[in-house]
């Protein structure tokens, strides 16, 4: 069953500022991780990945940066509007012969017109 | 064509029912997933069909019983859930099951099991 209490983190910020949702992973030999963006009753939905051979790297509206030394991801959201208000799951490829995505926990973030 | 399409949409069974989840793909890709999804939790892989042969099976219950008809199908059949298996369950395609690629994820069926 699920758990009573259980709670999302929640990031709420205000229409037109910048957000930025952060992610620790686990495992040093992952290579490559992505950024889904799940609204509610659907499936997550690709924004933007990086691989381990990159620090950095920008899309529209979004940027994420990857931190190896202390396995950090983070994705940044310019101008952040309404319509970004979902969950956003960090996720990883373990590169360990095991080649599937292994989600991280969530953060929902709420967008405050 | 970018989509992976599930259906049904909505599924409501009873605990003594034999239902299917189905799964449509036509991006070519050769590696398909069905992934798990709890209210407020993350997506967990269940199973992963690399080339039409289950590659990973991650210690699901044989009530769960996939298969992959060809490459651009995966069905999930279903018996004597219980009600804890009630859930989104997410269908996934990539190009391949080599790290480094993107998965595309359909919308989700939702089951409720009675």
């Amino acid at each position: 069953g699920e758990s009573v209490g259980l709670h999302l983190p929640t990031l709420s910020v205000q229409e037109g500022d910048n957000s930025i949702i952060n992610c620790a992973y686990s495992n040093s030999a992952s290579d490559y991780f992505i950024w889904y963006k799940q609204e509610s009753g659907k499936g997550p939905q690709f924004i933007i990945d990086i691989r381990s051979n990159m620090d950095k790297r920008q899309g529209q509206r979004v940027t994420v940066l990857l931190n190896k030394t202390v396995k950090h991801l983070s994705l940044q959201i310019a101008a952040t509007q309404p319509g970004d208000s979902a969950v956003y799951f960090c996720a990883e490829n373990m590169d360990t012969g095991r080649r599937a995505l292994t989600f991280g926990s969530g953060t929902r973030l709420q967008v405050q017109p | 064509d970018t989509e992976v399409t599930q259906t049904p949409k909505h599924l409501v069974m009873g605990m003594t029912n034999k239902k299917s989840l189905k799964c449509e793909q036509h991006m070519g890709h050769r590696a398909m997933y069905w992934y798990k999804q709890k209210a407020k939790k993350p997506p967990e892989l269940m199973f992963v069909y690399s080339y039409e042969k289950l590659s990973i099976n991650e210690s699901v219950p044989s009530r769960f019983s996939p298969e992959c008809p060809n490459s651009s199908l995966l069905n999930l059949h279903l018996h004597a859930l219980q009600p804890e298996d009630s859930a989104l369950y997410l269908c996934a395609s990539s190009q391949s099951h080599q790290g480094g690629t993107e998965a595309f994820f359909g919308q989700g069926t939702r089951l409720t099991v009675v």
